[in-house]
């Protein structure tokens, strides 16, 4: 079945300096759908980025990420930390096996924390 | 205000008993959804129903059960109820649940803690 890595549970980061969290995947399909999502402390997750093109930068609100399909990766970056930065972030698949049910597939979750 | 609306926002259930979690949705949408996050397994899908049709179930246990008594609606019920169920459950939804890039819109959240 589909799988979502994302390498760090924990990331804690100095405000002004750049953040990069890693995501890959696995998925028998070739043309999969990735997206970020966060969720703030007693807040339920919210959309952050998706994107399905290969290749080309996806951004919205200061993050970006780009899909390269190549190294099943999402990464997800911003150049300056700040300090609502600080949440718990979702990589997130989808792909054509789950065309009919609506179904994600999330990793672990990283949490961002950015010091002063 | 929000536009799905899950109640009650925190509970706590004895081992065995049963519980119905409500959802609501104000946004239109056509497909709802359940997930799970605990400590163990943040966010796992778990039931997805389109126009009121189950259309995938990713729980091996009979004891979850969805209910869709209206297409904006979508409870959970969980019957003999285990310490292992504690867990966050999010409502979710999207606009027709059949397309790879829709959006998913997460509800506030119940808390259930089984003692």
């Amino acid at each position: 079945g589909d799988s979502v890595t994302q390498t760090e549970g924990l990331v804690t980061l100095t405000e002004g300096l750049p953040v990069m969290l890693n995501c890959t995947y696995q998925t028998i399909y070739s043309n999969p759908f990735l997206f970020w999502y966060v969720q703030h402390l007693n807040e339920s997750p919210r959309l952050l980025l998706k994107s399905f093109t290969d290749n080309k930068r996806t951004e919205h609100q200061g993050f970006h990420a780009t899909l390269h399909k190549s190294s099943s990766s999402f990464h997800l970056q911003k150049s300056s930390a700040q300090l609502s930065d600080s949440a718990l972030y979702y990589c997130a698949l989808s792909d054509r096996g789950n065309t009919n049910t609506g179904k994600l597939t999330f990793g672990d979750g990283t949490v961002l924390t950015v010091k002063p | 205000d929000p536009k799905i609306i899950q109640k009650p926002k925190y509970l706590v259930a004895v081992t065995g008993s049963e519980k119905i979690l409500i959802c609501e949705q104000y946004l239109g949408h056509n497909a709802m959804y359940w997930y799970r996050q605990s400590a163990k397994k943040p966010l796992e899908f778990m039931f997805s129903y389109s126009y009121q049709k189950l259309m995938d179930n990713q729980t091996a246990s009979s004891r979850f059960q969805p209910q869709s008594s209206k297409k904006n609606h979508l409870d959970l019920q969980i019957t003999a109820l285990k310490p292992d169920d504690s867990a966050t459950y999010f409502c979710a939804s999207s606009q027709d649940g059949g397309a790879l890039a829709e959006t998913l819109y997460f509800g506030s959240g119940t808390r259930l803690t089984v003692l």
